[in-house]
């Protein structure tokens, strides 16, 4: 069974700061999303992540995959409140229509 | 635009009502899911269907059901509702075959079951 875990679940930071938010999974993969959601809003798609080394970058957000560590990481970059929100990983197996989403990262950027 | 329509945003319901879930896509999409949202859950799969009238369960089924007549539509039902059920409700629709699987999702139904 495919088991998706973030780390940390709940991170507050000040504005200018840098953090990193971890994605592990329990099964070989090497498809990896990144999804946000702000408050009463739905899920939207920031990244796809389709092989071992798969960096992707939007503005200070940055995504990286590494398949054989299964895991994945988003990097915040000088951190402004505007990203704040809620950021979901998600992982689907090879041949599987579906995916599994890790339990979110609740993250909250203060001025 | 890529659009997933969920037809309502707020519902109440009582103990034991049947309760009806609509999702409608217009991007041609073949699969749709429906999930439910909880706080420290994360999403979770209730069911998926991969074309009209075909249906797979997900990880939580038990307490719904689904219906798919036409490709666009995605139904979830709760053929009686218990509080335990009271969640966020997401549909999404992807595109097959596998290609890049993004997910599209709807804006989300908060069902309350009293």
């Amino acid at each position: 069974e495919l088991k998706v875990e973030q780390n940390p679940l709940f991170l507050s930071m000040q504005e200018g700061k840098n953090y990193t938010i971890y994605c592990n999974y329990s099964t070989t993969s090497d498809r990896l999303y990144w999804y946000r959601q702000d408050p009463g809003k739905s899920l939207e798609s920031l990244f796809v992540l389709l092989s071992n080394g798969a960096v992707k970058q939007e503005g200070r957000l940055m995504a990286s995959l590494d398949t054989k560590a299964r895991l994945s990481t988003l990097h915040i970059t000088a951190a402004v409140h505007d990203l704040s929100a809620t950021y979901f990983c998600a992982v689907d197996l090879e041949g599987a229509q579906k995916l599994v989403f890790g339990q979110g990262t609740r993250l909250t950027i203060n001025p | 635009d890529v659009k997933v329509t969920q037809s309502s945003r707020y519902l109440v319901k009582r103990t034991g009502e049947k309760v009806f879930l609509e999702c409608v896509q217009d991007m041609d999409h073949e699969n749709m899911f429906w999930y439910r949202q909880d706080p420290g859950l994360g999403l979770r799969l209730i069911y998926f269907s991969y074309d009209v009238k075909m249906k797979e369960k997900g990880d939580i089924p038990e307490g719904y059901s689904v219906s798919r007549e036409k490709k666009e539509r995605f139904s979830l039902i709760l053929e009686s509702a218990s509080t335990n059920q009271t969640s966020m409700y997401l549909c999404a629709s992807s595109l097959a075959p596998r290609a890049k699987n993004i997910q599209y999702f709807g804006a989300g139904t908060r069902l309350s079951v009293l």
